[in-house]
């Protein structure tokens, strides 16, 4: 298996409150991404890494920034969580063939 | 046509049948094919890529139609163990840029004694 960590796994959080998901690989690969899974949608792209400092957008990147300041971590930040961004989420590496994190699962309330 | 479309399930198959999925994709410049196998609470896994002149792993099938852009899974002789939900991943290739993978909504399959 890649070794990709993600924490928290389980997080409950209220409405307005930030909240920052952190992805940590040991593989020194260079892409890194962000999806979010929800029932009834296949995984949806949230930001992708290309390297140190560079980022970029996802399909569904409202309400979320990231942050990448070393290689081997990747971090996911909800500014302002939502009651819409109660979700599973997903770190994964890789290029053409991606590799996943465990996962963090996200209630807002 | 939705990007990447699979039939949802789902398949309720007994031990030692055979069973196929299929996939349809929109984009025709399309370039890498996968499949994916999640477990349930679990994180995504590659079962295999799929290559035009089809591939195969074990008991498992894959096929790739460019003209109909259609891809399936075969399984054979299923086991307990598959039951999962399987994922079909396609690639946008758009300008050949990173992070441009779109993953079915999965096909359900579960395999019973």
């Amino acid at each position: 298996d890649a070794g990709i960590t993600q924490s928290p796994r389980h997080k409950v959080t209220e409405t307005g409150t930030p909240v920052t998901l952190r992805c940590h690989q040991t593989e020194n690969h260079r892409y890194m991404y962000w999806y979010r899974q929800d029932p009834g949608h296949g995984l949806r792209l949230i930001h992708y890494s290309y390297g140190v400092k560079d980022t970029d957008k996802g399909e569904v990147s409202d309400g979320y920034s990231v942050s990448r300041s070393k290689t081997e971590d990747f971090l996911l930040t909800l500014e302002s969580a939502t009651s819409s961004q109660t979700s599973v989420y997903f770190c994964a590496i890789g290029t053409d063939t991606q590799y996943f994190g465990p996962g963090t699962r996200l209630t807002v309330l | 046509r939705k990007e990447v479309e699979q039939d949802p399930g789902p398949f309720n198959v007994p031990e030692g049948a055979t069973v196929a999925f299929n996939c349809t994709y929109s984009n025709s410049a399309s370039q890498s094919f996968f499949w994916y196998r999640q477990d349930c609470r679990k994180e995504p896994k590659l079962l295999m890529s799929v290559y035009s002149s089809g591939n195969e792993d074990g008991r498992f099938t894959a096929q790739l139609n460019r003209a109909s852009q259609y891809i399936s899974l075969l399984i054979r002789d299923s086991k307990l163990s598959d039951s999962a939900t399987y994922l079909c991943v396609v690639n946008r290739n758009y300008g050949g840029s990173q992070g441009n993978l779109i993953f079915g909504k999965g096909t359900k399959l579960s395999v019973k004694p």
